[in-house]
């Protein structure tokens, strides 16, 4: 149980373009979701929090109107990079707090690979 | 403000040899802490948690870890590690709907 999927898991692009990564609780409903981006040899650093049916909140130096957050479904919300250069390639990952825990107990996501030439 | 220091960057072990892996925290009240897993490419695995109670906690693939609060640490360790462990570990802070804070990482080699 409690697994989270992303999609896609790889993708390159080129510059200017927008690309949007979903990340699906598969047997859980998550009011809460969370997007991450992990640099190489470094830890985790939280962008924003998705709570379902509201606006995300943003980590502070996250832009939001580059990095668009939807949370429209409790087991579901999208990542969307716009206008992507390549300072934005990265490992983005996903996770999921379930809605029944009471605690910050996260499933992540396998994570999405962004290349942007 | 919460932190987490994972002291060692690297580390390498002998296949079948212990294995200890430190982990110092920084939080106001009662802390969440955690430990996951990150093979490269992949998304963490939760190994173990702490919340509250006996203070030695058991997590998947063999490996333990103990909360100190008197030394504000919750160092993970395994008896004998296997070439499969070879991975990225994450300790991480947090607690109820608070943020999760994660340490650097500590990159685990282990050799034949």
């Amino acid at each position: 149980g409690a697994v989270v999927s992303q999609h896609p898991s790889r993708v390159i692009c080129k510059s200017g373009t927008s690309v949007k990564i979903e990340c699906r609780s598969l047997d859980f409903q998550a009011t809460t979701m969370f997007w991450y981006r992990q640099f190489p040899k470094k830890s985790l650093m939280l962008m924003a929090t998705s709570n379902e049916g509201s606006k995300a909140t943003y980590e502070q130096g996250v832009e939001k109107d580059k990095f668009l957050i939807n949370h429209a479904s409790l087991t579901l919300s999208t990542l969307t990079v716009t206008s992507a250069h390549p300072e934005d390639s990265s490992f983005y990952i996903c996770s999921a707090r379930p809605l029944a825990v009471s605690y910050n107990e996260q499933f992540f996501g396998p994570g999405t690979r962004l290349t942007v030439l | 403000a919460q932190s987490v220091t994972q002291p060692d960057i690297h580390i390498t072990v002998s296949e079948g040899a212990s294995l200890e892996l430190r982990c110092n925290y920084s939080y106001g009240a009662t802390p969440y802490l955690f430990w996951y897993v990150q093979s490269p490419g992949q998304g963490l695995q939760l190994l173990l948690k702490y919340f509250s109670g006996d203070t030695l906690v058991q997590g998947i693939k063999g490996f333990e870890a103990e909360f100190k609060r008197s030394q504000s640490s919750f160092n993970l360790r395994k008896p004998s590690v296997h070439w499969s462990d070879a991975a990225e570990y994450f300790c991480a802070v947090g607690g109820g709907y608070q943020k999760v804070t994660f340490g650097i990482g500590t990159k685990l080699q282990v050799i034949p």
